[in-house]
């Protein structure tokens, strides 16, 4: 059963505290990516990475910080240097090639307490 | 920097009604352009994807248009129904493999 997988599904962050939201795929993708959606907005690029041992920046990856040691797993980890991260987290994976399309995990909702 | 834009924002019908969203983008130089359907609190489904050379695509009921040098793309729905009730968004493919997401239109189909 392919698919991706995100976990947890709600996660809860005290003030301070870094957290990892993970992010499994089966698909054989090479590329990842990390958004975040808050409401009334659409979905913000965090990172992506094309290959594994490699990722880049989307545009507000400060605070974020990712690895991508292994081709199926891109973890996010939310740092107390993002000051604002209660959101909705979505990962994505994609065949490299140009013209296949984006899949999407259920998300994980972050919520600081 | 691509900007996408969808209008209207929310839109209400009754059911059986075939109806009409829009999705509009500033720069032309798309590789692609893909339909998803957001269910509240849940990630997104992948609906329709349109390559940059195609002018459509259909699935079903669903329609979805793409003029790229006017920085358009319509999804059509036919004979809409309650279970079609959901946030609608588009994203255009540029440049290294990003993804640009319009806000979303958010549909309700009245029983």
């Amino acid at each position: 059963d392919g698919g991706i997988t995100q976990s947890p599904k709600y996660l809860f962050r005290k003030e301070g505290q870094n957290v990892t939201l993970s992010c499994e795929q089966n698909l054989n993708h090479d590329a990842m990516y990390w958004y975040r959606q808050d409401p009334g907005q659409g979905l913000r690029l965090i990172y992506y990475s094309q290959i594994v041992n490699d990722f880049q920046k989307g545009d507000i990856a400060e605070g974020y910080s990712v690895s991508r040691e292994k081709k199926e797993s891109f973890p996010l980890t939310v740092t107390s240097a993002q000051k604002n991260p209660t959101a909705f987290y979505l990962c994505a994976s994609r065949i490299r090639a140009e013209n296949t399309e984006a899949f999407f995990g259920q998300g994980t909702r972050l919520t600081v307490v | 920097k691509q900007e996408v834009t969808q209008i209207p924002a929310a839109l209400s019908v009754p059911e059986g009604e075939n109806l009409v969203l829009n999705c509009s983008f500033t720069d032309s130089a798309i590789y692609n352009l893909q339909w998803f359907r957001q269910d509240p609190g849940k990630g997104l489904t992948s609906l329709l994807l349109i390559q940059s050379s195609q002018r459509e695509q259909t699935s079903g009921r669903l329609n979805a248009s793409l003029d790229k040098s006017s920085g358009r793309s319509t999804l059509y729905i036919a004979a809409s129904q309650p279970g079609d009730s959901a946030t609608y968004l588009c994203a255009v493919r540029g440049n290294f493999n990003k993804f640009y997401f319009g806000s979303g239109t958010k549909l309700n189909v009245k029983p």
